[in-house]
């Protein structure tokens, strides 16, 4: 059973404007979702993580949107740059982050000037 | 810290083959993750440890994957005998417990490729 639906599977934005990606849960013990991001040949690093008692972080020009109530939550990048080009996860787990990560299928993000 | 470490960085062997990855996680960490990596199904997590135990190897596909963590700084993920879906990138990430939203460390994989 697939816990973390992710979307789009590809995304391609022009330098400058905003790039979106949506993920959903189901499980509703989850309490932190973080965002991974990887660059081709490397494994992935922490992007930006939020807990379900806010509904908004935003780290530069990254901002996490979280709905507790639809169980969804998505990832915003601003002025999105070519740098910005590459596989975003998002992920859930329990506990703050204690247990183990549920991670999405991945989106590909390519910034085209 | 150097950050996660894992070798080979690249792996070629021939079906029925026996291969060992290796994991030097992060001084300190107290988890230790396994996943692989592939194009159809994404980053899956294989098994994981806490504190040198393994915690859920549910992950782990069939009988020819067994991992082990002997010491606090090295875990091996091998494969016996090795098949060709086998092929993928298998990366280790370390994590410190204790905290609020504690972070995994990835390593830079190990990409396999099964002949």
């Amino acid at each position: 059973q697939q816990q973390v639906k992710q979307s789009p599977q590809s995304l391609i934005v022009q330098k400058g404007g905003i790039s979106i990606i949506n993920c959903a849960y189901e499980n509703t013990a989850f309490d932190y979702f973080p965002w991974y991001q990887q660059f081709p040949g490397k494994g992935p690093a922490l992007l930006i993580a939020i807990r379900p008692d806010v509904s908004e972080k935003k780290e530069g020009r990254f901002t996490i949107s979280f709905n507790k109530s639809a169980k969804q939550f998505s990832l915003h990048i601003m002025d999105s740059q070519p740098g910005d080009s590459a596989t975003y996860f998002c992920a859930a787990s329990r506990n703050f982050g204690n247990e183990k990560l549920t991670f999405g299928t991945g989106t590909r993000l390519t910034i085209i000037p | 810290d150097a950050g996660v470490i894992q070798s080979p960085r690249h792996e070629v062997t021939e079906m029925g083959q026996e291969v060992t990855l290796r994991c030097k996680p992060i001084s300190g960490h107290d988890y230790l993750f396994w996943y692989r990596q592939t194009m159809m199904r994404g980053l899956e997590l294989l098994i994981y440890f806490n504190n040198n135990v393994p915690i859920d190897d549910s992950g782990m596909p069939e009988d020819r994957f067994s991992a082990k963590m002997p010491n606090a700084s090295f875990s091996t993920l091998k494969i016996q005998p090795s098949e060709p879906r086998d092929s993928a990138v298998y990366f280790c990430a370390s994590q410190e417990a204790g905290g609020i939203q504690e972070t995994q460390y990835f390593g830079p994989g190990t990409r396999l490729l099964v002949l």
